[in-house]
């Protein structure tokens, strides 16, 4: 059964820093792995998706990268800001189909300080 | 464009009570899914609906029932409610079941059952 760790469970850090978030999961064989973030008392908000082809993706400040043979993620946030606080969850996919799920880590809480 | 909606935000139910959780999304997607999030536990699928008139079970979903109304609409409904259904349900969608398709949330419905 796949199981997806997330180590810090929780994360506080100075406005301005650079910072990775891990993610780490036991089957290698999947077909993607998606970075969400949840603000408290909210939904999932989709960050970025990454194929079990690719290396990488990036979005504005945002970079995960997928090694996919060691069963690692990460989500580089740069010059972090107060309003990147949030939950950040990891997500990996066994398959194409539907009936493929998600399988959800527990979540980095990230708090950045002004 | 709203996006994925859920109906109600808060609910307390007594042990035994029935109640019907909705859901609506206006990007014409074909799938939709629920999952429940519990501390500890991450998110985990209930049901998930991969095209109109199709439905499935995920990982948890013993003493829940789901109906694809139409293309649009996915209710989950708790039958007779226990205090171990107590958590924070959400609802997905994604344009199509396969895995390279994201998954867009709704705000959640946070259910306390007595």
């Amino acid at each position: 059964k796949q199981e997806v760790t997330q180590i810090p469970a929780a994360l506080s850090v100075p406005e301005g820093e650079n910072l990775v978030l891990n993610c780490s999961f036991t089957d290698s064989a999947i077909y993607n792995l998606q970075w969400f973030r949840q603000d408290p008392g909210k939904g999932l908000t989709s960050l970025l998706l990454i194929q079990s082809s690719q290396r990488e993706q990036t979005s504005g400040r945002l970079n995960a990268s997928l090694d996919k043979s060691s069963g690692r993620s990460t989500l580089y946030i740069a010059a972090s800001q107060p309003g990147d606080s949030a939950t950040y969850l990891c997500a990996v996919r066994r398959g194409n189909n539907a009936g493929n799920m998600l399988t959800f880590g527990g979540g980095t809480r990230l708090m950045v300080k002004p | 464009n709203a996006g994925v909606t859920q109906t109600p935000k808060f609910q307390v139910l007594k042990t035994g009570q029935s109640m019907t959780l909705q859901c609506a999304q206006d990007m014409n997607h074909n799938s939709m899914y629920w999952y429940r999030q519990d501390p500890g536990m991450g998110l985990r699928l209930i049901y998930y609906s991969a095209s109109e008139g199709t439905t499935d079970k995920g990982e948890v979903p013993n003493g829940y029932n789901v109906s694809r109304l139409n293309k649009r609409e996915f209710s989950l409904r708790l039958e007779s409610a226990a205090p171990s259904q107590t958590s924070v349900y959400f609802c997905a969608s994604s344009l199509a079941g396969g895995g390279r398709y994201e998954q867009y949330f709704g705000p959640g419905t946070r259910l306390t059952v007595t």
